[in-house]
């Protein structure tokens, strides 16, 4: 079965303290890997896809990277305003359009000015 | 662009009635899937429709169902609804449902 660990479940940042959240994954042919940001009471934004091991993208101040058995978010001297809840999503298996997405529990991350 | 559209934003039943919530998907998509979302949780699949058929289905009992039309809209209707069905219930479209997913602000539904 396909399965999505995220950690921490919480994380508390200064503004201008980097750190990374974490994702682990299984699953049986690994489609794409995707980091989301959901606001509270919202739906989930759609932030990055990885596709295979190696894999960077950035945006802002987000960065994230993919191995075979994980994949990380690192916020680089974070603001106010990135704190949110930000969720990790693997698309699993190669037939064409039949994979939903597995999302983790997510991390909450607060940034205080 | 409009994006992914959702409606109504809350709703507020009582138990054992019936819902509808309804889906516009982004321009130019053509899969509509469904998720619920409990509180503290990360998005749960109910299920996906494509050129308006149900293509695949999670883990979900029959009260859960939908419809596909013809302009790629889509609802979600749940049956006999029960105190654990309240929820945030989110509708992501994309693109033969191999692009990235975009979501809606989603509905959030109460039951009581």
């Amino acid at each position: 079965e396909d399965q999505v660990t995220q950690s921490p479940e919480a994380l508390r940042l200064q503004e201008g303290e980097s750190s990374s959240l974490n994702c682990s994954y299984t699953v049986s042919g690994l489609r794409g890997l995707f980091w989301y940001r959901q606001d509270p009471g919202k739906g989930p934004e759609f932030l990055f896809t990885l596709y295979s091991a190696g894999e960077e993208k950035e945006k802002e101040r987000l960065k994230a990277t993919l191995t075979k058995k994980e994949s990380f978010l690192h916020i680089t001297a974070p603001k106010p305003e990135d704190s949110a809840t930000y969720l990790c999503a693997v698309q699993a298996g190669w037939d064409s359009g039949n994979t939903p997405l597995v999302f983790g529990k997510g991390t909450r991350l607060s940034v205080i000015a | 662009d409009a994006g992914v559209t959702q409606s109504p934003t809350h709703l507020i039943k009582t138990r054992g009635q019936q819902v509808t919530l309804r889906c516009s998907p982004k321009s130019g998509h053509d899969t509509v899937s469904w998720y619920q979302q409990a509180l503290g949780q990360g998005p749960q699949f109910i299920f996906q429709y494509y050129e308006e058929e149900e293509r695949q289905r999670g883990n979900f009992p029959d009260r859960f169902s939908g419809h596909q039309f013809p302009n790629y809209s889509s609802e979600l209707n749940v049956n006999a609804l029960l105190l654990g069905d309240s929820a945030l219930y989110l509708c992501a479209s994309s693109w033969d449902g191999n692009t990235e997913a975009f979501f809606g602000q989603g509905t959030r539904l109460t039951v009581v």
